[in-house]
């Protein structure tokens, strides 16, 4: 079946640091990829999305880009700020309705 | 425009007893998702409605069930509850069964004592 799996946490950054986090899927067929974001305390808010191969998801600075033959949708971000201190989540969802598979999660801590 | 709602944030229930979480989505969504978030498990698929109808469902015993209303609004229910079934539950709506975004809630805590 469709999986998702996420590099392990926690990740600790400096501020102004360079952020990866690695995704790969095993998925049948052209899955649409995500990144998630829960703060503290709250739900998941969309960070980005990418729906087929070579497209480059990107918002507030994060950017992902799906790579079908790497089966991998890696998230980046140039400088981490102390406000990115979050979980991120990677998500795809394939041809079952709106079923989202989500890998484990990463926790970011951004120090000052 | 308002956000999905769920309803209670918090709730504390004993062993055996059922429990019903509720949730509201944005105006003019008609789909529904719920998902189970525990430390061990993370974050699992429930269900799936649109239209009153279920249109999938995840891996979990038929204790865990569902609904959705004419006006879109859904609830979960679970019935005699286990300790594991400690979790926080999450909804998600979206405009359909075909849109690629679905904006979350900010979820249902639930204790099992």
């Amino acid at each position: 079946g469709n999986s998702v799996t996420q590099m392990e946490g926690p990740v600790t950054l400096s501020e102004e640091a360079f952020l990866t986090i690695n995704c790969t899927y095993t998925a049948t067929g052209y899955p649409s990829l995500f990144w998630y974001v829960q703060y503290p305390g709250e739900g998941l808010q969309l960070l980005l999305k990418a729906t087929k191969a070579d497209d480059k998801g990107s918002n507030k600075g994060f950017e992902a880009t799906y790579r079908k033959e790497t089966t991998s949708f890696h998230l980046e971000k140039g400088s981490v700020q102390v406000s990115d201190s979050a979980v991120y989540f990677c998500a795809l969802k394939g041809n079952q309705g709106g079923k989202l598979i989500f890998g484990q999660g990463t926790e970011l801590s951004v120090k000052p | 425009k308002a956000g999905v709602t769920q309803t209670p944030r918090y709730l504390i229930k004993t062993r055996g007893q059922q429990v019903t979480l509720s949730c509201s989505p944005i105006s003019g969504h008609r789909s529904v998702s719920w998902y189970q978030q525990t430390p061990g498990q993370g974050l699992q698929f429930l269900f799936e409605y649109f239209s009153e109808t279920q249109r999938n469902k995840g891996n979990f015993p038929g204790r865990f069930s569902g609904r959705q209303f004419s006006n879109s609004r859904s609830e979960m229910n679970v019935s005699t509850l286990e300790l594991g079934d400690s979790a926080l539950y999450l909804c998600a709506s979206s405009l359909n069964l075909v849109t690629n975004e679905q904006f979350f809630g900010p979820g249902t805590r639930l204790t099992v004592l």
